[in-house]
């Protein structure tokens, strides 16, 4: 299976500042994608980051909001931009692709808080 | 649009029990997966199923999928401690895309 790791693991924010999170895969995979998964509920995907492209966003989810970038086929960044304390939550990058291609794998997630 | 709906959302169980965690979905998925996932961990994948009748099994869990039924079930058996956790289950949409269920939180106890 990918290994993913994921960089802050957690964090502390101020309102109003943004927090960049690093996904970093050991091997080259197909498709990325990032999941918010609010307290105590389930995880929602928030866009599919597209290598050398914008990503793609769900419903809900905007660009100047969670800006994602993926340079590469291992790497991928999203920020969380002028946070406020509804953005508290679990933010988990996903992988599809290279070793372990039939199922989606997760990483370990960062967990931030916004006060 | 794919929607997931999981039930029961809350499971108690006494070890040694068995019991069912069921996993509708509304339209077609590719693929059905199920995930566990433990209190302030990432979730840990369990299975895919790729097909209609797939079964696969893991120790004391076993997962079926009937996409005629649009329908896949988590089935444990001889519920241990170490089992508690809570699982989801997910479909893929269109390009790959994992819709989740909302989660059942099981708790076996002794």
């Amino acid at each position: 299976s990918a290994v993913i790791s994921q960089k802050p693991s957690r964090d502390i924010c101020q309102r109003g500042t943004s927090l960049t999170i690093q996904c970093q895969v050991d091997s080259q995979v197909t498709m990325m994608f990032w999941y918010r998964q609010q307290p105590g509920q389930s995880l929602t995907l928030i866009a599919t980051a597209n290598q050398g492209s914008e990503a793609t966003y769900e419903s809900g989810f905007v660009i100047d909001k969670f800006p994602i970038s993926r340079p590469n086929l291992t790497f991928s960044t999203l920020t969380v931009s002028n946070m406020s304390p509804e953005d508290s939550s679990i933010y988990l990058c996903s992988v599809l692709g290279g070793r372990g291609a039939d199922t989606q794998y997760f990483g370990p997630g960062t967990r931030l808080t916004v006060l | 649009e794919l929607k997931v709906e999981q039930n029961p959302l809350f499971l108690s169980m006494q070890e040694g029990k068995n019991y069912t965690i069921y996993c509708n979905y509304s339209t077609t998925s590719d693929r059905l997966y199920w995930y566990r996932q433990d209190p302030g961990k990432s979730l840990e994948s369990l299975f895919v199923l790729l097909s209609n009748g797939a079964v696969k099994q893991e120790g004391r869990l076993m997962a079926s999928l009937d996409t005629k039924a649009r329908l896949s079930t988590l089935h444990i058996t001889a519920a241990v401690h170490d089992l508690s956790a809570t699982y989801f289950c997910a479909g893929q949409g269109g390009s790959e895309k994992l819709v989740f269920g909302k989660g059942t939180k099981l708790t076996v106890n002794p």
